[in-house]
């Protein structure tokens, strides 16, 4: 299993511009979560989905977006980006949304807004 | 406010010597705890989650609601130990994948 895979690995952009980051779970996974890493700093949770709907939203503004697909990948999408958007964007999946249900990382999207 | 605090930025020991990687939380409710680790040029990977209360890579971690703390400790320390801790919080009915972090212990073990 080639885990969780996330795309692009590094992405510098414009202020202003938007993005779109890719995320495939694990086989079998039908629950995804975004975090944002900022250099320094542990993950901030961003939002959950859970079978294409959205199960847990974190304190992020409304220029972040997410959707889940069908076949449980998802997208993240930040509108007008700011400086302070670069950061490291890591997506997680898990098998469900239990207390059981452990969760693995991808590697994670540089992203640089200059 | 929900908030998991990792008062020390790096930690460095000798091989051989016992590690504590310190862990406060803030929580209203009841919390689950966790330890995440990241070694060098790999991904985020659970290490250890206080429901288990079990020993992993010689790592164990004590929830300690009292104090409000969840402390990762070894009590000999390895050179392939070096990596960087996290410890985190969940809540929302205890959802791996909402997950509240704290900033990180950087872990040096010296030869």
């Amino acid at each position: 299993d080639a885990g969780v895979t996330q795309s692009p690995t590094h992405l510098i952009k414009t202020r202003g511009q938007q993005v779109t980051l890719r995320c495939s779970p694990i086989s079998g996974h039908k629950s995804v979560s975004w975090y944002q890493q900022v250099l320094g700093q542990g993950p901030q949770f961003i939002f959950q989905y859970y079978e294409k709907e959205e199960r847990g939203r974190g304190n992020f503004p409304d220029r972040f977006s997410a959707r889940q697909f069908p076949n449980y990948s998802s997208e993240l999408n930040v509108n007008a980006l700011l400086l302070g958007d670069s950061a490291l964007y890591l997506c997680a999946s898990s098998g469900g949304t239990a207390s059981g249900n452990t969760i693995y990382f991808g590697e994670g999207s540089w992203l640089t807004v200059v | 406010a929900q908030r998991v605090t990792q008062p020390e930025k790096l930690l460095s020991v000798f091989k051989g010597a016992p590690v504590e990687l310190k862990c406060n939380y803030s929580y209203s409710g009841s919390p689950e705890l966790f330890w995440y680790v990241q070694y060098s040029r790999q991904r985020l990977q659970l290490l250890l989650r206080h429901i288990s209360r079990e020993s992993i890579k010689g790592f164990t971690a004590d929830l300690n609601k009292g104090e409000t703390s969840f402390h990762l400790k070894k009590p000999f320390a390895q050179e392939e130990d070096s990596a960087m801790y996290y410890c985190a919080l969940s809540h929302y009915g205890g959802s791996q994948g909402n997950l509240i972090f704290g900033k990180g212990t950087k872990l040096s073990v010296k030869p």
